[in-house]
């Protein structure tokens, strides 16, 4: 089992809509956990933190985390075709140093 | 955006030299890191840097080395380059946190090619 999981997609949502993209990962003492869009050909940008159970808002985007069921997901509502790029995950996990795993992405596609 | 700038931003070499990359901040983050990013592998680190002269390995460490001398410059090298290692490479940095983590912010990568 991979320690970060992503459907790869492609995930096709009409402009307007509301884009749902999950993330599961494996180790129970996982603390953070980010959010990157990454454009192709691009770096990857930060665009959520989430650290406690429960919602958090940022203009268009929520991120929602579960640490029971070991869930973070990404909710992008009123879905532009600017929007459309891959969208990695990311768990930050206690160790000796900073350790963040990285999902392989879900790729987003808006439809105009 | 954060003050990160790799170099160079593109080089095609031949199977068996040396090649260094050159991730330069401006930010005075503690936290330095390499990674690569291969089609579907995700994001996977080289090695990381916690301070000067302060190095470890990351999960796909073999045939690479890094050296820290300043705080603002973190340098991979690939010691003999091989077809394998030819991948886009990532530089991201981050502060040190209490309690919480702080976020990594990427560089704009280097596209390597080893023919």
């Amino acid at each position: 089992q991979k320690e970060v999981e992503q459907n790869s997609g492609p995930l096709s949502v009409p402009e307007g809509a509301i884009a749902s993209l999950n993330c599961t990962y494996s180790d129970r003492v996982s603390q953070s956990f980010f959010w990157y869009r990454q454009y192709s050909g691009k770096s990857p940008e930060l665009i959520m933190s989430i650290y406690s159970n429960g919602d958090k808002e940022d203009g268009r985007f929520t991120a929602q985390l579960n640490k029971a069921s070991q869930y973070v997901s990404l909710l992008i509502r009123d879905s532009q075709p600017s929007d459309s790029a891959t969208y990695l995950c990311a768990v930050f996990q206690f160790g000796g140093y900073q350790k963040v795993t990285f999902g392989t992405g879900t790729k987003l596609q808006v439809i105009p | 955006d954060a003050g990160i700038t790799q170099s160079p931003r593109h080089k095609v070499t031949e199977t068996g030299t040396p090649v260094t990359l050159r991730c330069h901040q401006t930010e005075n983050h503690r936290y330095m890191y390499w990674y690569r990013q291969d089609p579907g592998h995700g994001l996977r680190l080289i090695h990381y840097s916690y301070g000067v002269k302060d190095t470890d390995k990351g999960e796909v460490s073999d045939g690479y080395s890094v050296s820290r001398s300043k705080t603002e410059d973190f340098l991979l090298t690939l010691e003999s380059a091989t077809s394998s290692q030819t991948s886009v490479y990532f530089c991201a940095i981050s502060e040190s946190g209490v309690g919480l983590v702080e976020p990594q912010h990427f560089g704009d990568g280097t596209r390597l090619s080893i023919l």
